[in-house]
């Protein structure tokens, strides 16, 4: 079946630019989570989602920083004014239902954004 | 929120069985062991999640000690295609309101022929 897909796989913008990364998620997960992966390190929290409803924002970095899910699916991260410190994979996953951390993560293969 | 130490490398050849160790003397009583693993230019895999004893797959064993604070992930007759980041994550077993996990810098696995 379809897994977890994401687009652009890579992005290059320059410093200053903004930029929209797309991630379809699994059908008929409720819930969907963004991560930042910075090079060497794991992923890191940014945002999540529970159908069209945006429970958690605590990992956004910056008010450059911007998710919607408008109709409980797809979902836009976006990121306004890019600088190169956001340059990084981005992770989109999602789960069945809205349980705790036991529930497993299905994960896109990742956005990779380089700002110059 | 519980923290994991799992050692930042290993090296292993084809054919031999590989365990990565991960600690987590903080862990609740509520907290599940997941372990993930990442392949280069790909996002985490789930690969095997337990609570107490021991458990098994078809790609993977979870050993956990009576105490919880620690487990074991074994990996039988390693080859080449597990070289890969393995990731020991610990979290909440009810909804508590967190749902994000908590990657640490995961244990980079390299395979040699």
């Amino acid at each position: 079946g379809a897994g977890v897909s994401q687009s652009p796989r890579y992005k290059v913008a320059k410093r200053g630019q903004d930029v929209a990364l797309r991630c379809d998620p699994i059908s008929g997960h409720v819930s969907l989570f963004w991560y930042q992966q910075a090079l060497g390190q794991g992923p890191e929290f940014l945002t999540y989602f529970q159908n069209e409803a945006q429970l958690d924002k605590s990992g956004l970095p910056s008010d450059r920083f911007f998710a919607e899910r408008p109709e409980g699916s797809v979902s836009t991260l976006k990121i306004q004014r890019t600088q190169q410190e956001d340059s990084a994979v981005y992770l989109c996953a999602s789960s069945l239902s809205p349980s705790g951390t036991q529930e497993t993560q299905y994960f896109g293969p990742g956005t990779r954004l380089l700002v110059l | 929120l519980a923290k994991t130490t799992q050692p930042i490398s290993m090296d292993s050849y084809e054919g031999q069985e590989v365990n990565i160790t991960c600690s987590h003397n903080n862990i609740a009583t509520n907290d599940y062991i997941t372990w993930y693993q990442q392949f280069p230019s790909q996002g985490p895999r789930f690969i095997i999640q337990g609570y107490k004893t021991k458990v098994t797959n078809e790609v993977a064993s979870l050993f956990i000690p009576a105490d919880r604070k620690s487990s074991t992930l074994s990996l039988p007759r390693v080859s080449l295609s597990d070289t890969a980041v393995y990731y020991c994550l610990v979290g909440d077993g009810m909804d508590t309101g967190r749902r994000a996990l908590t990657f640490g810098s995961g244990t980079r696995l390299q395979v040699q022929p």
